[in-house]
């Protein structure tokens, strides 16, 4: 079946502009998972998705950056007034939401800020 | 809190030989356990994982993984290293008892040596 997709597989962007995102999961899972790895700083989480509920967004590093997921499936990262220090692979993945699922991962977007 | 050590960046096998990569972990509660790999350019595929039972893990590609709670490691073993496990890995936790996103070692990439 379809895994996780992620689009655009590359981003560059200029510093300051926005962007957006996107993630579709694996049909049927209702949890969803925004990560981003960095060079040299390992993955790392950034909001993460349960059916309806409020998302946990404790790990998101600003106020620029923000996510929704709409419908219980699609969901948006978006990161307003990009720097450098945004420049990472943004990685999607998706479970079921029964106890120790395992996540499943999207190929990744990788956003350069010049 | 929940947290991961993958004490080596780098692990070097020649094909054939029996491989290890070392994990531990520290978590509050009981321990959710995962292992993950990553090619070059593309996201992390799923390789095994330990909720609850036996500590030996079977997963993919004939990796497994041991549970050793006193020692509090989930190491990943292959008994016979291909060149094509040659990649990057990743051990992962989650506390049973706290939310439900991932914490990440730093990864070690593994080469196996023709």
């Amino acid at each position: 079946g379809a895994g996780v997709s992620q689009s655009p597989s590359n981003k560059v962007t200029e510093k300051g502009k926005d962007v957006e995102l996107r993630c579709d999961p694996i049909s049927g899972h209702t949890a969803l998972y925004w990560y981003r790895q960095s060079l040299g700083q390992g993955l790392e989480f950034l909001i993460y998705f349960q059916g309806n509920s409020a998302p946990d967004k404790s790990g998101l590093p600003s106020d620029r950056f923000s996510a929704e997921r709409t419908g219980g499936s699609v969901s948006t990262l978006t990161i307003q007034r990009t720097q450098q220090e945004d420049s990472a692979v943004y990685l999607c993945a998706s479970s079921r939401a029964l106890v120790g699922d395992e996540q499943y991962f999207g190929p990744g977007t990788r956003l350069t800020v010049t | 809190a929940q947290s991961v050590a993958q004490p080596e960046d780098q692990v070097n096998v020649a094909e054939g030989n029996p491989l290890t990569v070392k994990c531990t972990y520290s978590v509050s509660g009981n321990p959710y356990l995962f292992w993950y790999v990553q090619y070059p350019n593309r996201g992390l595929q799923f390789l095994l994982k330990y909720i609850t039972g036996d500590n030996l893990v079977k997963g993919s590609y004939g990796f497994e993984a041991e549970f050793n709670k006193s020692q509090t490691s989930f190491h990943l073993k292959k008994p016979s290293a291909l060149v094509s496990d040659s990649a990057l890995y990743f051990c992962a936790v989650r506390d049973s008892r706290s939310a439900r996103q991932l914490t990440f070692g730093s990864g070690t990439q593994l080469t196996v040596l023709p």
